[in-house]
């Protein structure tokens, strides 16, 4: 059975820093692409960044380009989402993504989500 | 990059057909056949529906289909039951090879 398990999400200052981690299981890690995908409070959903198999390639969202970094470590089976200089229009629930193509490359269609971590931006 | 437009709120009795539109342009919905449809019920994670503008994930049923012309894709559900109550959201790929969501449709099951 698939599992992503998010966590990491914390109310944070506007300016600072979160790491989200999510830790995958049920499947061959290095064969799909995973991505984060979040959701403002009672907003829509929002495609944030992605990352391939390897991990040789990434993606990201204009709105967090130069911001955010995503990585994965594959002997770990654990995808990472690095957010910095945050801000207040960060604040949303961060879903954990897997694509539904066999074989690394990002396709970004989406066949298991984890149940998301909250991140919180305020003063 | 704006969301692709979706209407706010549908709405059908049971056992009724209703269909959700999604509109984007000539360089994602129009440019590939890779719309995805996702329902999320409250507090829960999205659930991929269809794939690839009409492919069903194994376990999907057969009362969701897809389909597209131009710029715009469609989700149709068949024989509404209480259950399809929830947001509905279409996603496409980009030629910025990025994808982007719908802004969402709620689905009422009266």
């Amino acid at each position: 059975e698939v599992q992503l398990l998010e966590s990491g999400g914390d109310l944070a200052q506007p300016g600072g820093s979160l790491r989200l981690s999510c830790a995958a299981s049920g499947f061959t890690f290095t064969n799909y692409a995973l991505s984060w995908v979040r959701q403002a409070p009672g907003k829509g959903l929002e495609w944030v960044s992605a990352i391939s198999g390897s991990g040789g390639s990434t993606y990201y969202a204009d709105s967090v380009k130069g911001r955010f970094t995503i990585s994965r470590d594959n002997s770990k089976n654990t995808l990472y989402l690095q957010m910095n200089s945050l801000r207040a229009e960060d604040t949303a629930i961060y879903f954990c993504a897997k694509d539904n193509s066999w074989g690394g490359n990002a396709a970004m269609v989406y066949d298991y989500w984890g149940q998301g971590t909250l991140v919180t931006v305020s003063s | 990059q704006s969301a692709l437009t979706q209407p706010a709120s549908v709405s059908g009795s049971p056992g009724q057909s209703i269909t959700i539109s999604c509109t984007g342009t000539s360089s994602d919905v129009g440019f590939y056949n890779y719309v995805s449809w996702y329902q999320q019920h409250p507090g829960k994670a999205p659930k991929l529906m269809i794939y690839d503008v009409s492919n069903r994930p194994s376990g999907v049923s057969n009362r969701f289909s897809g389909s597209k012309s131009d710029n715009t894709a469609s989700l149709t559900i068949s024989g509404l039951q209480a259950e399809d109550e929830a947001d509905y959201y279409c996603s496409s790929f980009t030629r910025r090879s990025t994808p982007i969501f719908g802004g969402g449709t709620k689905l009422t099951v009266l």
